[in-house]
């Protein structure tokens, strides 16, 4: 079966510009989570979606937003981008959301 | 808050000897998860492990839930170059909308040919 898929890999934006995520999860699975993994930090977890709703949030601002549509795949937004928001942007299905993440090869966001 | 604690953070080991890496809570734990990620890679899904005191191994890698379930351990046994790779345990914490997965900062495994 096709895994996670992430778009687009790569990304190079300017301070202060939006940028759109998109994630499609494994045929099947409910749970789309999303993560910031940057050098220092690990991974920190942004939110987790289930069937259209957000069940979980990270400590991230507001600037930070996302959806899940009604076949599962989701999007993260990131407004107003920082230098700081530089990492790399995992995202990870679930069936249920409590077992065995599958990762997507995420998106490199680099702001310039 | 709750947090994971992994250790080591880093690790370097001549191929062919062995590696642990250990997690540990302040809290018990229901269940603990082992992901790997080779270098420009993604995390992968390794193990959970569910019951106290449970072992499972795959291969060369022994995966253990200590009997208190507040600790697990991944042991490799005569490592290899393909080894190399962070090594995070995440656990899952609380319930309904208040679930999270919480992950260790990783062991990084680099290993000498």
């Amino acid at each position: 079966k096709a895994g996670v898929t992430q778009t687009p890999r790569y990304l190079i934006k300017t301070r202060g510009q939006q940028v759109t995520l998109s994630c499609s999860p494994i045929s099947g699975h409910r749970s789309v989570s999303w993560y910031q993994q940057t050098p220092g930090q690990g991974l920190q977890f942004l939110f987790e979606y289930f069937s259209e709703t957000q069940r979980n949030k990270g400590n991230f601002p507001g600037r930070f937003s996302g959806r899940q549509f009604s076949n599962s795949r989701s999007e993260m937004n990131v407004s107003t981008l920082e230098l700081g928001d530089s990492a790399l942007y995992l995202c990870a299905s679930s069936l249920l959301g409590d077992y065995g993440y599958t990762f997507g090869s995420g998106t490199r966001l680099t702001v310039v | 808050g709750q947090q994971v604690m992994q250790i080591p953070q880093y690790q370097h080991v001549q191929e062919g000897e062995d590696f642990t890496t250990y997690c540990n809570s302040s809290t018990t734990l229901s269940n603990i998860q082992w992901y790997k990620q080779r270098p420009g890679g993604h995390p992968v899904f390794l193990i959970q492990l569910v019951k106290s005191g449970e072992v499972k191994k795959q291969k060369r890698l022994t995966f253990q839930f200590g009997e208190a379930k507040k600790n697990s351990s991944l042991h490799i046994t005569a490592t290899q170059t393909t080894d190399v790779g962070t090594y995070f345990c995440a656990v899952v914490l609380g319930a309904g909308n208040n679930r999270k997965l919480i992950w260790g900062l990783g062991t990084s495994l680099a290993v000498n040919p």
